[in-house]
């Protein structure tokens, strides 16, 4: 069974730009997690989808932002690129949001603003 | 608001002594579980503790839940190279979401 998986690996982008990152979840997995985990924040949850909509979102502007697709397939979009912003974007998926299914993770992506 | 406080935040041990890790909350938790990341890779689960005192063990991890259901430990016997890595402690939160909280981390080394 393929696990979770993101892409790119490593995306740089410069101040005030656009970014694009992109998740594949497990098969038959309809949960999508996104998080951020920044040198000294640790990891923070961001956004939360599940069956085509956003669930939840955690405490982070409004240029953060995303959408599932109908295969459940994610993407994570940011905004106005600021140089906080650089940091690990993970991605994880979970069977059954209601019930006490574990996520699970991909790599990430690497984000680095320049 | 950091609900999970992780101790210590950094433990350089020698191949073959034994650690402890503790993950405290002030808050009272369903269930809490532990992951370790390693660089340039997600995290993985290791385990999750549902129940107060419960005891898990993964080999040579113990994993405990205190009995309030409010902290926990990972305890790793013999350590080995192949532990060295970022140790997570996470507990589900937020109702029907269940997104994860996660703790400050320990990064642990093993020198061989």
């Amino acid at each position: 069974e393929a696990g979770v998986t993101q892409s790119p690996t490593h995306l740089i982008k410069t101040r005030g730009q656009q970014a694009t990152l992109r998740c594949s979840p497990i098969s038959g997995h309809t949960s999508v997690y996104w998080y951020q985990q920044a040198l000294g924040l640790g990891l923070q949850f961001l956004l939360w989808y599940d069956e085509g909509e956003e669930r939840n979102r955690g405490n982070f502007p409004p240029r953060f932002s995303g959408r599932q697709f109908p295969n459940y397939s994610s993407e994570l979009n940011v905004n106005a690129l600021e140089l906080e912003d650089s940091a690990l974007y993970l991605c994880a998926s979970r069977m059954d949001p209601g019930a006490n299914q574990p996520q699970h993770f991909g790599d990430g992506t690497r984000l680095s603003i320049l | 608001t950091q609900l999970l406080e992780q101790s210590p935040q950094f433990l350089s041990i020698q191949e073959g002594e034994n650690l402890t890790v503790y993950c405290n909350s002030s808050s009272v938790f369903s269930s809490l579980q532990w992951y370790r990341q390693e660089p340039g890779e997600g995290p993985v689960l290791l385990v999750t503790v549902v129940t107060g005192g419960e005891v898990k063990k993964l080999k040579r991890l113990t994993f405990q839940f205190g009995d309030a259901r409010k902290d926990s430990s990972l305890h790793i016997t013999a350590a080995q190279p192949g532990d060295t890595g970022l140790y997570l402690c996470a507990c589900p939160y937020g109702g029907a979401t269940n997104k994860l909280i996660f703790g400050t981390g320990t990064l642990l080394a093993v020198q061989p």
